[in-house]
This record gives structure tokens, sequence and C-alpha cells, in this order.
């Protein structure tokens, strides 16, 4: 299958700082990109769609000044979360499909934790 | 009407048992339906998927069997082994490329 790969893997920041994680596919062009956030023992919860070249599209509910999303070439989105709480301590995950099909792969995921 | 039920929460199997986890639908447009496995710290990993025009669909030891009029679909692991421990979950999406619609997902033990 298509690869999608994250970095960093984990991250531990400050409570007030703002911290950025990247997604990258790596063998197929993705004008669109997915962010998830993933909570222990719950399903994927999907904060925003990434848009090459556009805005991104948040989901209800999903602050847009706190999570900022930037997909500037077609393998790269990023997503940055800005002023971290504790709240924010989380599993980030992205994901791609590869253009003209339903298959999503996902990224292995980005453990965020606030302190 | 965007939800994806999936049952059950936890399932324990015996090594060499079949594991069956059900999902249910709402919305008709979907068109296409992917089983994810997830493993502790780790992003989901596309198992097996398929569309609705199809009743079945079998890769190695795992089966999706798709029923359009009950809008149901289901995931059989036959031979169930220790290192299918892992949550399962289901989803479901309208267009290609466009977001999916996630179950609950379903924890897995395989005791040996």
């Amino acid at each position: 299958g298509a690869v999608v790969s994250q970095h960093p893997s984990r991250v531990i920041c400050k409570s007030g700082t703002s911290v950025k994680i990247e997604c990258r596919s790596l063998d197929f062009q993705a004008t669109t990109m997915f962010w998830y956030r993933q909570f222990p023992k719950k399903s994927l919860m999907l904060m925003a769609t990434s848009n090459e070249g556009s805005k991104a599209t948040y989901e209800q509910g999903v602050e847009k000044d706190k999570f900022l999303i930037n997909h500037a070439s077609l393998t790269l989105s990023t997503l940055t979360v800005t002023s971290a709480h504790p709240e924010d301590s989380s599993f980030y995950i992205c994901s791609a499909n590869p253009p003209g099909t339903h298959e999503q792969y996902f990224g292995p995921g980005t453990r965020l934790t606030v302190t | 009407q965007q939800q994806v039920k999936q049952s059950p929460q936890s399932l324990i199997v015996q090594k060499g048992g079949i594991s069956i986890i059900n999902c249910a639908y709402e919305n008709t447009a979907f068109d296409y339906f992917p089983w994810y496995q997830q493993f502790p710290g780790k992003g989901p990993a596309l198992l097996i998927a398929i569309r609705p025009d199809v009743s079945e669909k079998k890769e190695g030891r795992f089966t999706i069997s798709f029923n359009k009029s009950a809008k149901q679909f289901s995931l059989h692991i036959m031979d169930s082994q220790p290192g299918d421990s892992a949550t399962y979950f289901c989803a479901a999406t309208v267009n290609q490329g466009g977001k999916l619609i996630f179950g609950q997902g379903t924890e897995l033990s395989v005791k040996p």
C-alpha cells in the first residue's frame, strides 16, 4: 500500500508553546490530507481536511485558530497546535488517498504530551 | 445518518477461533467500506475493503460480508491468532478521496 509518514513520532512541550507536526505522502501526491485526533481506547475523530493550495476545512467544534493547518505542497501537510495546553495532549494521526482511489492510508501517528 | 455503528466494543476469542465484528450504517450513499487494524501506539492500517456491489470479499484469513438491504457489514477473522490482537475499526465513505466515517472500534484479544 501507499506510505504516509509523520514527524515527530513523539513530542513533549510546555504549556503555552506551539508545536508543529508534519505529514508526508512518500510515494504519491495528495491534494487532500486528513488530520485526526484519537483519545485512548477511542475512535478516530476527524479534525480537519487539509487542501493543497487552499484553506483547510475544519470539522464542527474544532478551533481553527488553535489547530493551524498548512498544505503547502502535494506531499506535505502540517498541523500546528498553538498555545498548547495539557488538554491538547493526544495522539494525532494524518491520512491521505492516492489520486483517484478510495483507499485511505494513515501515518504512524504523533503522540503529543503537553506539560 | 452519517454514523457507523460498530459492535461489540470488545471481543475475546481463543486461538484458532473465528472473530466476528459487525457494523451498521444508515447513509445509502456510502460506496466504500474499509476495515482498519490498529495496534497500540500505531496508526491504523488498511486491512480489507468492499464496495456495495459485492456481497463478500476474502483476503487470506480476513473476510468481509456485506448485506446491502440490511445496511450491515461484518469482518470475519478465521483461525484467529494472538498476533491479531488489536483494535479494529470499520468505516464508510461516499466519494473517492473523501472523509471516512469511523465506527467506534472493537478491541480484539486472541488468547493462546
